[in-house]
């Protein structure tokens, strides 16, 4: 079977940083995703990694370790529209596998 | 303007109903999935198609059935076999190796009553 284990919901302050982990146990592995998802709307794609290592695109970051099946998102100077769900994915080759999201609440 | 349509974005339907969801692109990609998501859930995948007139089950294919008769359309239809149909039903779509790119519709909210 395939699991992606990432936390529930997270809660952070307007400005700050946070980390989004996600651990991942596929039985074959072509890329990690991050999606953001607000409430009752699509995800939109925030980041892709393939290789090990540190993937930055503004004030979203994403980090890969295949031998440790792990990635966090990591997201800088947050604001409140930040605010939704962060759904970690793993492509197994033409199959995508999705983890149960973690809402993240942005507070002032 | 390139993407993927979904319609209805609300559907309300009568327990032991057919109802069928529909999703085009024109983004010129050949494959296309159909996902659910429950509140709280991820997305778990129903059927995919990587060409025109083929698809695969996915994870949770019962009660569900596709066609793909178009390369631009891909319609689901959930049937009175699917136990608890109320959901939020995703349609996707990639290009043929650029599974690295995919674009979400904008999703059906199916209520059955």
């Amino acid at each position: 079977g395939q699991n992606i284990d990432q936390p529930t919901e997270m809660t952070a302050t307007e400005g700050a940083i946070v980390q989004i982990n996600c651990t991942y146990q596929t039985s074959g592995f072509n890329g990690l995703f991050w999606y953001q998802q607000h409430a009752g709307e699509a995800p939109t794609f925030l980041s892709y990694n393939v290789l090990d290592g540190l993937e930055e695109k503004g004030r979203f970051s994403s980090f890969l370790s295949r031998s440790k099946g792990y990635s966090y998102l990591l997201l800088k100077e947050l604001q409140m529209k930040d605010s939704a769900s962060y759904l970690c994915a793993v492509l197994n080759f033409n199959k995508f596998y999705f983890g149960s999201g973690t809402k993240l609440n942005v507070k002032p | 303007d390139g993407g993927i349509t979904q319609s209805p974005k609300y559907l309300f339907r009568k327990e032991g109903q057919n109802v069928t969801l529909s999703c085009e692109q024109n983004l010129n990609h050949d494959a296309m999935y159909w996902y659910r998501q429950d509140p709280g859930q991820g997305l778990r995948l129903i059927y995919y198609s990587q060409i025109v007139n083929d698809f695969q089950k996915g994870d949770i294919a019962e009660g569900y059935s596709v066609s793909r008769e178009k390369k631009e359309s891909f319609p689901l239809t959930v049937t009175s076999a699917q136990k608890n149909p109320t959901a939020f039903y995703l349609c996707a779509s990639t290009p043929v190796g650029r599974t690295d790119t995919q674009y979400f519709g904008p999703g059906t909210r199916l209520t059955v009553l």
